[in-house]
């Protein structure tokens, strides 16, 4: 157990459909990363929150959004869905040092597998 | 268990053997790297990280080079086992310490061979 949760494991839904997709970081760690893992692209970052904010926007869709909430928890939300958005989703979690400190450790979670038929 | 399923470079080794795997970069201001595994069905665990300060950093039966001029670096697993076996990724990063924006390589498959 990586001490970073998300929920649910799998999901099956249909295209046009929208889900929520579920992370509770590391304790002690204020920033979460979200990671889409498809057969034909590998590991792709999506989006950062730092402490309730947004950090860093990578690949993602306009259709798919994200927060964190004060508990530092955080949801990624995908909308319209298409056939090619089947994927796994990892959240990761970091305590997001100062540069001197040296980088961040990313620490993942299992996973969301979700499957759009 | 859950794989990947992308069409990656293999890597079979003996067990007991060591096994090394390259990695290219391509982002000359990249000043980080770190090393993950991802085992099936599991999300991807950190190995072993260098910065671009260093050429050579040691782990627990893992090595990292890192040769900055011609922009590659190798991990070099000794004594492997079948627990080795792994997806294995490098991945870089030019905000050190900062906002974590990691890049992955694709990866490359280690099957450990009993």
């Amino acid at each position: 157990d990586s001490g970073v949760t998300q929920t649910p494991k799998h999901l099956i839904t249909a295209t046009g459909q929208r889900v929520t997709l579920r992370c509770s970081p590391r304790s002690g760690d204020l920033s979460v990363y979200w990671y889409q893992q498809s057969l034909d692209q590998g590991l792709q970052f999506l989006i950062q929150y730092y402490n309730g904010e947004e950090r860093a926007k990578g690949n993602i869709l306009e259709r798919f959004s994200a927060q964190q909430f004060p508990d530092l928890h955080s949801e990624l939300n995908l909308s319209s869905l298409e056939l090619g958005d089947s994927a796994l989703y990892f959240c990761a979690s970091s305590v997001l040092g100062t540069p001197s400190s040296g980088a961040n450790v990313l620490t993942f979670g299992a996973g969301s597998r979700l499957t759009v038929l | 268990g859950e794989s990947v399923g992308l069409h990656l470079p293999t890597l079979s080794v003996q067990e007991g053997d060591n096994s090394i795997i390259n990695c290219a970069y391509s982002n000359s201001a990249s000043d980080y790297f770190i090393w993950y595994k991802q085992e099936s069905g599991k999300g991807p665990q950190f190995i072993i990280d260098i910065r671009s300060n260093m050429d050579k950093r040691q782990g627990q039966r893992v090595t990292v080079l890192l040769n900055k001029t011609v922009k590659h670096l190798s991990l070099q697993i000794a004594a492997t086992h079948p627990g080795d076996s792994a997806v294995i990724f490098c991945s870089e990063s030019d905000d050190l310490g900062g906002n974590n924006r990691l890049a992955f390589g694709k990866g490359n498959q280690v099957v450990v061979i009993p």
